[in-house]
């Protein structure tokens, strides 16, 4: 079955500082990935997403994340963070077919401290 | 761009009552459904799937006949919880995907916040 693990449980940052958040998923077939934020009490939103073709992509408010394959890995990184960056982040995955569930990490809650 | 209407967005029942929760994709057909649940502090556990036109299928150890799931058309998917318990107060959120959309990403409802007294 798949899983998604998220290296962090809580992160705590001061503006300005550089972020990567981890996550790992297990599945070895081709997938999707996603990377979702819920700021508080509000809904999900997509950050970006990778189905194929170039490992580095970009997302909204300077988001970005690196697929690599051979880790099973999928981290976000932001260069600067933002108090208004504050919210819990969700990594996900579901297998490359048609309309397959996705499986969401247990999320990492980032603090910036202004 | 898609949208996923959710309804209620709140609701407090008594316990040993049943809640209908709507999902509606606004303007796309959405074939499948998810139903998540969210707890305070934690991540979206998926429910289970909802198929339009077939019965749904749960997840390992979500009770079919507590959460019954209907999905009679391409933009409707409903929830019910029955015999409500305070146990059941949650987050649940609903999503779905374009039809014809291999790997398209979910668009989420608002989400309804359960509580059971």
């Amino acid at each position: 079955a798949q899983s998604v693990s998220q290296h962090n449980h809580h992160v705590i940052l001061s503006e300005a500082a550089s972020l990567e958040l981890g996550c790992n998923y297990s599945y070895g077939g081709t997938v999707n990935l996603f990377w979702y934020v819920q700021y508080p009490g509000q809904h999900l939103q997509l950050l970006l997403k990778y189905f194929s073709g170039d490992p580095l992509v970009k997302g909204i408010k300077g988001f970005e994340a690196e697929f690599i394959k051979s880790k099973f890995s999928f981290n976000l990184r932001k260069p600067s963070v933002q108090w208004s960056d504050t919210a819990e982040y969700f990594c996900a995955v579901n297998k490359k077919t048609s309309y397959d569930k996705v499986i969401f990490g247990p999320g990492t809650s980032l603090s910036v401290i202004p | 761009g898609a949208v996923v209407s959710q309804h209620p967005s709140w609701v407090i029942c008594k316990s040993g009552t049943s809640v209908k929760i709507e999902c509606r994709s606004l303007d796309f057909q959405a074939t499948t459904m998810f139903w998540y649940r969210q707890f305070p502090k934690q991540s979206l556990m998926l429910m289970a799937t909802s198929n339009e036109g077939s019965k749904a299928t749960y997840e390992q150890g979500v009770e079919k006949d507590k959460f019954l799931i209907n999905h009679a058309s391409l933009t409707l998917s409903t929830l019910t919880v029955t015999s409500a318990h305070p146990e059941d107060s949650s987050f649940y959120i609903c999503s779905a995907s374009f039809r014809g959309r291999s790997g398209s990403p979910l668009h989420f409802g608002n989400g309804t916040r359960l509580t059971v007294t």
